[in-house]
This record gives C-alpha cells, structure tokens and sequence, in this order.
C-alpha cells in the first residue's frame, strides 16, 4: 500500500531551526508538496520537489532524495506564526496527493 | 479574488439525512477535489473531477456523490447520513490534474456533524 509518513508533533524554540521529515512509499512517483496548516484553517502550499536537491524559499527550504523516499522541510529563524501543522503530500503514479498525517509544531518564546 | 468557497461553514445532521455541501471556485481551475480530514490521518480524497463534466472515485468514495455540471461548482452529496461521516471536509481546486508545479488550492472547510 502507499504510506507517508511523519512526526506527529515537534517542539522548538523561537529564532531557531527545525528539520521535519518525511518518508514515503508510493505507487509511482511525480513531486512531493508541502502544505502548512493553522489549526482551524485549510492547508496553503509552502514547497514542491520533483528532482533531488534542496529547494529554498526565504526562512523555509525543502530537500528530497528519490531514491531514499525521503524528505524534510527546514524552517529557520522561527516565528511564533510558524506554529502549525505541516502536511506532506506525494503525487503519484494517478496524479493523485497521497497525504501524511501532518506534524504538529509547537514553537515555544 | 475569492478562490474558493464552501458552504456552509459547519453543521450538524442527523444520522440518515441527506446533505450537499457547496464548492465554488472563481480561477477557472480545470481539477476540483473533495478530501476528508480526520484526526490522526492524512487528508483522504473523496471524489475528482478532472474537468467539467467529469467525475472520479477517490480513496474513499463509498457514501458520497458529486456532480460537475460546470467549470466553478462542485458540490458533495452525503445521501443519507451515518456518524463515520463525522469529519472536516475540504474542496480543492488546480489548474489541472497533472504533472509539474501545479498546485492544489483548499476552501475553507466545513466542519460536519453527523449524531
């Protein structure tokens, strides 16, 4: 069967860094998304990987390798704002998101 | 720009009800979903739709109908009700079910309540 899977709660510490990971067992793959989620509000999209490698967008940056069905989503500098749940999500071989459960992000002052 | 709107916000039925919950999208997206969020679990899709006048079965279909008679709307029909129905349902919407970058936008939820 396919599975995600992920953390289901982290804490951290406001101005540091956190790593969230995310492996993956899917029937085919075609990108990995990540979505961050306020308690009570829907998900919005943070990040996409197809290709091996690090993408980075401002504090939140995204790494994938295929060939370990793995991936994280760095988050620096961190916010109180940043306190939500962060979903992943592969495509796959249908075009359609498999999704983890999420991971709960507690930042603490 | 609105996106995407759902309707209603939340509700509480009783078991053996029928109920539609509303999905309308303005960006002229081609790919609609209905997902179903619950505690513990990832997203689940309901149903697809890939363009108007199309629909498909997603992971968990069973209980569940939906409709595409145009581009913007995309309602879920629970025909009648049962308490595993129980959940945060989302509609989403992308430019197309397809490869790339092409990212899927969520309404706000509803949050339904089946006793």
């Amino acid at each position: 069967g396919q599975n995600i899977d992920q953390p289901t709660e982290m804490t951290a510490t406001e101005g540091a860094i956190v790593q969230i990971n995310c492996t993956y067992q899917t029937s085919g793959f075609n990108g990995l998304f990540w979505y961050q989620q306020h308690a009570g509000e829907a998900p919005t999209f943070l990040s996409y990987n197809v290709l091996d490698g690090l993408e980075e967008k401002g504090r939140f940056s995204s790494f994938l390798s295929r060939s370990k069905g793995y991936s994280y989503l760095l988050l620096k500098e961190l916010q109180m704002k940043d306190s939500a749940s962060y979903l992943c999500a592969v495509r796959d071989s249908n075009y359609q998101l498999i999704w983890g459960a999420g991971t709960k992000l507690i930042i603490k002052p | 720009t609105a996106g995407i709107t759902q309707a209603p916000t939340s509700q509480i039925l009783a078991a053996g009800r029928s109920m539609t919950l509303r999905c309308t999208q303005d960006m002229r997206h081609n790919a609609m979903y209905w997902y179903r969020q619950d505690l513990g679990l990832g997203l689940r899709l309901i149903h697809y739709s890939n363009t108007a006048g199309t629909t498909g079965k997603g992971e968990v279909p069973d209980g569940y109908s939906v409709s595409r008679a145009n581009t913007d709307d995309f309602p879920l029909t629970l025909a009648s009700a049962v308490p595993s129905q129980t959940s945060v349902y989302f509609c989403a919407s992308s430019r197309a079910n397809s490869g790339g970058a092409d990212t899927q936008y969520f309404g706000p939820g509803t949050r339904l309540t089946v006793l």
